[in-house]
Parts: C-alpha cells; sequence; structure tokens
C-alpha cells in the first residue's frame, strides 16, 4: 500500500523567507504524487503534481516541489514567503493499483509571521 | 468551468439520527471521490465511483454509511445512524477519468453531538 508521511504538523516562517514543507512518500510502484493547499473552510486546491515526467515541478503561486527517488521525498519550497500563503498544505500519492485515488499525509499548516 | 457543488455546507444533527450529503461533480467527470476529513486530519477516502459503478469502497464503514451515484452524475452519501466520531468534514471530489486532476468541492462539516 502507498502512503506518504508528512513532517511537521506546523511549520512557521517569516515573510519573504524560504518555505519548505517535507513530504516522503512509500510505493512498492511508480507513484504520481501531489500538493493541495486548503484554506480556512474551503475545499483543497492542487498547487502542483509530479507525474513520472520531469522531476523538478514548478506550480501555482511560486511553489514548485523535486521528486527524489533516492530519497523518497517530494518536498514543497517557494523562495519567498507571502502573508496568503498561510494555508493547510497536504502532500499525497495515487498508484495505479488503487484506481488513482488520492492518499493524503496528515498535512503540515504553515504559518507566516510578519 | 462550474466547480463541484456539494450541500448543505454544514449539518448539525444528534447521534443516531441520519444525514445524508449532496455533491454534483464537474460536468462530464466520470471519476467521483467521497473523502472524510476529521479535524487535524488529511482527507481519507471512503468510497470512489466510475460513472455509476464502485471502483472502490474499501474504507467506507458498510454498517452505517452508504453511497449512490444512480445515472453516474450526481451523487449522495448517507450516515444511518450517525455516531459521534463521525463528526467531520465531507469532502466530494471529481475527475475526469481515474488518472487526472481531482477537482474538490467545499465540503460539509457534520457535527453530531
Amino acid at each position: 500500500a502507498q502512503s506518504v508521511t508528512q513532517l511537521g504538523s506546523h511549520v512557521s516562517v517569516s515573510e519573504g523567507a524560504l518555505v519548505l514543507l517535507r513530504c516522503n512518500y512509500s510505493s512498492s510502484v511508480p507513484p504520481y504524487l501531489f500538493w493541495y493547499v486548503q484554506y480556512p473552510n474551503q475545499g483543497l486546491q492542487l498547487l502542483l503534481k509530479y507525474t513520472s515526467a520531469a522531476t523538478l515541478v514548478k506550480g501555482i503561486n511560486g511553489f514548485e516541489a523535486e521528486f527524489k527517488k533516492s530519497e523518497t521525498s517530494f518536498h514543497l519550497t517557494k523562495p519567498s514567503a507571502h502573508m496568503s500563503d498561510a494555508a493547510e498544505y497536504f502532500c499525497a500519492v495515487s498508484v495505479v493499483d488503487s484506481g488513482y485515488a488520492l492518499n493524503f499525509g496528515k498535512g503540515t499548516s504553515l504559518l507566516v509571521t510578519p | 468551468e462550474a466547480g463541484v457543488a456539494q450541500s448543505p455546507r454544514y449539518k448539525i444533527i444528534e447521534k443516531r439520527q441520519s444525514v445524508a450529503f449532496w455533491c454534483n461533480p464537474i460536468s462530464g467527470h466520470a471519476t467521483l471521490y467521497w473523502y472524510q476529513q476529521i479535524l487535524g486530519q488529511g482527507p481519507k477516502l471512503l468510497i470512489q465511483f466510475q460513472n455509476n459503478g464502485v471502483v472502490d469502497d474499501s474504507q467506507l464503514p458498510k454498517d452505517r454509511f452508504s453511497a449512490e451515484r444512480l445515472k453516474g452524475v450526481d451523487s449522495t452519501l448517507k450516515i444511518q445512524p450517525a455516531k459521534l466520531e463521525d463528526s467531520a468534514v465531507y469532502l466530494c471530489a471529481s475527475s475526469r477519468t481515474t488518472n487526472t486532476e481531482a477537482f474538490f468541492g467545499q465540503g460539509t462539516r457534520l457535527t453530531v453531538v
């Protein structure tokens, strides 16, 4: 079975600082990997996805993530945090064996301080 | 295009009562998912439909939860009878096919008292 582990349930950064949210995956077959963002009382919005093409994936709002098979990681980064980035971030994995249904991590709450 | 529509947005019920949630996916999307998101956790898949057939319902508590997608469009998720631990946000998502981007609705927040 496939799974993801998000390291750090809460991350705090200063406005303008680097954002790094960590995600490690486990899968016995080639995975698709995703990062979603959730604002309060909203559904989930896709930030970016890896589907076996380029290992460095660029997403919306200046976010990017790099798929590293050797480290089984898919960390999310943004060079400069903005106040509007404060939200809950979820890493997710899907594989063909499970009908490509998303299997989510527990989430990381990002706080951006002035 | 219109997004995934869910109703109601909020629901408060007493334990042992029944409740139903409705989802209207994006037009043309064959795949529909129901997720349960308990406070402080990531969403957990309850059931996945492909058109009007069930692809995966292995994590659906079938003694109290049921879901249907008649005609392969709208879907309803029902809980009967509800327990306190069913308090959560119920998210519906749809995708054009199984391996394409899933779009999420805003969810229904259920509180069982």
